[in-house]
């Protein structure tokens, strides 16, 4: 998985397999989470977000898991297809509460899906 | 068509040359952001805007500079003080930097990559 300042970890599936897709956080104080997906050469996508009063959100096929005991995010992707290859970047809200909604960046997780 | 468009998609700097890369919204948000992405790496912010005419420093905003004179616009020029500008630059706008959750959200444009000559 990936961690805010760590290198870019990878993650390879088979085309109808579940991935799971981590990451660690280092504030405490963050209260708002976002997964992007960019692929090659285009900007980041917004996939879903989860505020830290849940600690589970889904959407179409993505589940996000928060834990904040640990600080520990997931993105859970089901059935997954070729069209999700991209590298995956969770985001934290890190200033917290009210901000200028500035987010930290993960490095991202590179995911390969083969057909 | 609502976006965040980029312009250019390619550019290429001479050494010693400032260049601008442009970033305009028609989503009518009030904060804009610039990042730089390196190869295998994450984002990193180098400067952002929470409304017209006011703007602030992100983690590595030596060598470029900004300006907001107008809410859609948000260009960056890379300065020749920027040492190493070789990068893939992405543009990002939210809806209320100051509200909490899904207004948060950062929308990207399609990027800029600059090279140096």
């Amino acid at each position: 998985g990936e961690s805010v300042g760590l290198h870019l970890p990878t993650l390879s599936v088979q085309e109808g397999d579940n991935s799971i897709i981590n990451c660690a956080y280092s504030n405490s104080a963050s209260d708002y989470f976002i997964w992007y997906k960019q692929e090659s050469g285009k900007g980041p996508q917004f996939i879903i977000d989860i505020r830290s009063n849940m600690d589970k959100r889904q959407g179409q096929r993505v589940t996000v898991l928060l834990n904040k005991t640990v600080k520990h995010l997931s993105l859970q992707i089901a059935a997954t297809q070729p069209g999700d290859s991209a590298v995956y970047f969770c985001a934290e809200n890190g200033a917290g509460g009210t901000s200028y909604g500035k987010l930290t960046f993960g490095q991202g997780t590179i995911l390969t899906v083969h057909p | 068509d609502g976006g965040i468009t980029q312009s250019p998609k390619y550019l290429f700097r001479k050494e010693g040359q400032n260049v601008t890369l442009s970033c305009e919204q028609n989503l009518n948000h009030d904060a804009m952001y610039w990042y730089r992405q390196d190869p295998g790496q994450g984002l990193r912010l180098i400067y952002y805007s929470q409304i017209v005419n006011d703007f602030q420093k992100g983690d590595i905003a030596e060598g470029y500079s900004v300006s907001r004179e107008k809410k859609e616009s948000f260009p960056l020029t890379v300065t020749s003080a920027q040492k190493n500008p070789t990068a893939f630059y992405l543009c990002a706008s939210s809806i209320d930097p100051t509200a909490l959750g899904s207004k948060n959200i950062q929308y990207f444009g399609a990027g800029t990559r600059l090279s140096v000559l």
